[in-house]
């Protein structure tokens, strides 16, 4: 079965600093992951994703990064600020289903100033 | 642009009690989904709608039910609250499949 986990529940870092987030996942055939940040309080925001015939996708201050080979994902974070702080989770798509996502249990980024 | 709106933002409920949580999303968008948060926990898919006038359940749908009229409203109903569903629900929209979901901001839901 489908297996979307992060390996670290907490990760705190200097402000300014680089920040990566991993996620390891169990479904070879999985074609498209998502990486969403969610604030205290708030729902999940997309950050940015990445579909499988890629291994790199860059946004604004962000990196995703996908190993098939290994079935491994991460979320790079450049310069890391106050504001990135919340929790990071990675997504990806139930197999056989019609766009439901399985859901990590995230990782806590917390940005010492 | 408001994307996805829930109301209400909170609610609290005795035990046996039945509410709707309200859903809208003005993106046009065709899915539409139900997920439930627990504390420390990530999300798990209570309902969602490929289209209006089409429901199918997810993870965990029991105690829910939901109706999908029209392409904008997706709500969630709670027939007979249980303090089990007291929980943090958050509903989102997409495109279509391989996606990105837009979330609203949550409905926190306590059952007493």
């Amino acid at each position: 079965g489908e297996n979307v986990g992060l390996h670290l529940p907490t990760l705190s870092v200097q402000e300014g600093d680089n920040s990566i987030i991993n996620c390891a996942y169990s479904n070879s055939a999985s074609d498209y992951f998502i990486w969403y940040k969610q604030e205290s309080g708030k729902g999940p925001q997309f950050i940015i994703d990445i579909r499988s015939n890629m291994d790199k996708r860059q946004g604004q201050r962000v990196t995703v990064l996908l190993n098939k080979t290994v079935k491994h994902l991460s979320l790079q974070i450049a310069a890391t600020q106050p504001g990135d702080s919340a929790v990071y989770f990675c997504a990806e798509p139930l197999e056989g289903s019609q766009g439901n996502l399985i859901f990590g249990k995230g990782t806590k980024l917390s940005v010492k100033p | 642009n408001a994307g996805v709106t829930q109301t209400p933002k909170f609610r609290i409920l005795k035990i046996g009690q039945s509410m709707t949580l309200q859903c809208a999303q003005d993106m046009n968008h065709n899915y539409m989904y139900w997920y439930r948060q627990d504390p420390g926990m990530g999300l798990k898919l209570i309902y969602y709608s490929v289209g209006a006038g089409i429901t199918d359940k997810g993870e965990v749908p029991n105690g829910y039910n939901v109706s999908r009229s029209t392409t904008e409203d997706f709500p969630l109903r709670l027939e007979l609250a249980a303090p089990s569903q007291t929980s943090v629900y958050f509903c989102a929209s997409s495109y279509g499949s391989n996606q990105p979901q837009h979330f609203g901001d949550g409905t926190r839901l306590s059952i007493l």
